[in-house]
């Protein structure tokens, strides 16, 4: 089984500039999570989707949204980039909606924004 | 708020063992989680422990204290391989996870 694909892995962007990340989930896994990871910090949760609608969302402002696909893939956008988004950015996905108890994520190996 | 503590880095011997501890404060708890995160890779899943007690997974164990909102990793007969940051999250009353800053385990020969 594959697991979960993200890309680009690495990218540079300049403040105030847009940003699509994407994300293809495990085989068999039918919703979506989004984490940002600053150096030195644990994940911070920036939302989830499930059968295509956001579902829960972290503290983050509405320049950060989302998409998930029919076939579940999703991706992240962020809009009008500031220095602090800088971060690593984590997919994880699981087998059912994450909200319903124990769920085990599987996560992506990220993609590694800069913002210059 | 909600808060996690765990330490930022431990140092420890091959062959060795090793406890790591996270402390809680949550809105409700719908269980913790343990990951593995290798520098420059994705976390990966450890264990999970809901009820009081310790849940023992090979060199790995996990053990809960829900009154006191303690949590400790225990790793056994340390491997180089072992050398992560190890994550704790904890799963709130909306089930949404709240994450540690991670503890760096640094294995010395």
């Amino acid at each position: 089984e594959t697991g979960v694909t993200q890309s680009p892995t690495h990218l540079i962007k300049t403040r105030g500039q847009q940003v699509t990340l994407r994300c293809s989930s495990q085989s068999g896994h039918n919703t979506v999570s989004w984490y940002q990871q600053a150096l030195g910090q644990g994940p911070q949760f920036i939302f989830q989707y499930y059968r295509e609608e956001e579902n829960g969302r972290g503290n983050f402002p509405p320049r950060f949204s989302g998409l998930q696909f029919p076939n579940y893939s999703s991706e992240l956008n962020v809009n009008a980039l500031e220095l602090d988004d800088s971060a690593l950015y984590l997919c994880a996905s699981s087998p059912v909606d994450s909200f319903s108890g124990a769920n085990v994520l599987t996560f992506g190996a990220g993609s590694r924004l800069t913002v210059l | 708020g909600q808060n996690i503590d765990q330490p930022t880095e431990m140092t420890a011997t091959e062959g060795a063992i090793v406890q790591i501890n996270c402390t809680y404060q949550t809105s409700g708890f719908n269980g913790l989680f343990w990951y593995q995160q290798h520098a420059g890779e994705a976390p990966t899943f450890l264990s999970y422990n809901v009820l009081d007690g310790l849940e023992e997974k090979g060199r790995f164990s996990s053990f809960l204290s829900r009154s006191k909102g303690y949590s400790y990793l225990l790793l056994k007969e340390l491997q180089m391989k072992d050398s992560a940051s190890y994550l704790c999250a904890v799963s709130d009353s909306n089930y949404q996870l709240i994450w540690g800053a991670g503890t760096k385990l640094i294995i010395k020969p």
